[in-house]
């Protein structure tokens, strides 16, 4: 069974651009979090999606927006980019996001210059 | 304000002896809690998970207890290996549903 997948692997974005990350997560998962890591910070929570529909949401700005397919594969979209955006973004999935463990992809790192 | 803490940054422990990795967490509806571990340049991987109406739980060399009174889990490793050498994350979730809240991450090295 496939892995979470996700791309680009590695992105270099100037402030005030747009970017897209995707994510497709395991089959048969239709359940799909974001998530930020930054040094010292931590996983920090950005939405969840759950059959197309953001189930849950972080404390991020609009700026952080998402959403997901009717084949649960996920998109995350950051515009207006600032140099604080500069992380590394985990997509995990898992079968309903309820009451288990979360599968997560490598990441994409993005860098704002 | 952090919800999830995890006051050590790092340790270090020799190879064959015991890992003790600490979290504790300030909200009182937190009902699971999860360890993960992360090497460099991979995702997270989910370890060893707790329920609260659990006081532990243990699978091989990997064992999380829960002190409900004192918000506080741990995660015990024994015996130590080299390959254990990762980033350790606790996260813990409030209720059925509800997203994880995740702590910094402990950064253990196994020296050999």
């Amino acid at each position: 069974k496939a892995g979470v997948t996700q791309t680009p692997r590695y992105l270099i974005k100037t402030r005030g651009q747009q970017v897209t990350l995707s994510c497709s997560p395991i089959s048969g998962h239709r359940s799909v979090s974001w998530y930020q890591q930054t040094p010292g910070q931590g996983l920090q929570f950005l939405f969840e999606y759950f059959s197309e529909t953001q189930r849950n949401k972080g404390n991020f700005p609009g700026r952080f927006s998402g959403r997901q397919f009717s084949n649960s594969r996920s998109e995350m979209n950051v515009s207006t980019l600032e140099l604080g955006d500069s992380a590394l973004y985990l997509c995990a999935s898992s079968p309903s996001g309820m009451n288990t463990e979360a599968f997560f992809g490598q990441g994409t790192r993005l860098t704002v210059v | 304000d952090q919800q999830v803490k995890q006051n050590s940054p790092s340790l270090s422990v020799q190879e064959g002896r015991i890992s003790i990795l600490n979290c504790d967490y300030t909200n009182s509806m937190f009902d699971y809690f999860l360890w993960y571990k992360k090497y460099p340049a991979e995702g997270p991987t989910f370890l060893i998970s707790i329920s609260s109406i659990k006081d532990k739980n243990e699978d091989g060399r990997f064992t999380v207890f829960l002190n409900k009174s004192a918000k506080h889990l741990s995660l015990h490793i024994v015996p130590s290996q080299p390959g254990d050498s990762a980033v350790y994350f606790c996260a813990a979730r409030a209720s059925y549903g509800q997203n994880f809240v995740f702590g910094p991450g402990t950064r253990l090295s196994v020296l050999p």
